[in-house]
């Protein structure tokens, strides 16, 4: 009940083109969900996080969509460049946080091709 | 400079030598993790501390130690029981255990032969 289940595992887009993550949960105590963006050989950092009182959270050309009942969650980027070609991963954090780190799902490869 | 630093980038060790990675954070944070990241397994907790002299098992504890003497300093020991130490690991920050944000340092790629 404590995991993100992330996919796909690996992504190619064209550049230009739209990508496309998904993450689905179980766990209805999570009320957090942040997307991480790591460069190869770097630490993870925050891209963009989302809380369940909202749909949807723009920044720039990233988005998260998130549906409640569905318990799912999507990270989309809009115009994707050879520039976003790293690893992303999504994440959720429970109401009951202060016992429970951050759960991890297992990461998209991303690679945006001219 | 705040951030988190993490001491050697690139680190070898001969099998059955115990070995430490340094994490180090100026952010005045509460909470550290330690995570091990292998290819196609994501970031898999190793321990956590909350607070001073305090830390839990994570997922893949076994094998690994910690100490959290100060706040800013949160070393890991990987052991000459961890099986399978050849590894990218990652230390990281968060104002507290309940912030959903996680600052990470640069990682440590320890390989063992």
């Amino acid at each position: 009940q404590q995991q993100v289940k992330q996919s796909p595992q690996s992504l190619i887009v064209q550049k230009g083109g739209i990508s496309i993550i998904n993450c689905a949960y179980e766990n209805t105590a999570f009320d957090y969900f942040p997307w991480y963006q790591q460069f190869p050989g770097k630490g993870p950092a925050l891209l963009i996080a989302i809380r369940p009182d909202v749909s949807e959270k723009k920044e720039g050309r990233f988005t998260i969509s998130f549906n409640k009942s569905a318990k799912q969650f999507s990270l989309h980027i809009m115009d994707s460049q050879p520039g976003d070609s790293a690893t992303y991963f999504c994440a959720a954090l429970g109401e009951d946080s202060g016992n429970t780190p951050l759960v991890f799902g297992k990461g998209t490869r991303l690679s945006v091709i001219a | 400079d705040g951030g988190i630093t993490q001491s050697p980038k690139y680190l070898f060790r001969k099998e059955g030598q115990n070995v430490t990675l340094s994490c180090e954070q100026n952010l005045n944070h509460d909470a550290m993790y330690w995570y091990r990241q292998d290819p196609g397994q994501g970031l898999r907790l190793i321990y956590y501390s909350q607070i001073v002299n305090d830390f839990q098992k994570g997922d893949i504890a076994e094998g690994y130690s910690v100490s959290r003497e100060k706040k800013e300093s949160f070393p890991l020991t990987v052991t000459s029981a961890q099986k399978n130490p050849t590894a990218f690991y990652l230390c990281a920050s968060s104002p507290s255990q309940g912030a959903g944000e996680q600052y990470f340092g640069p990682g440590t790629r320890l390989t063992v032969t």
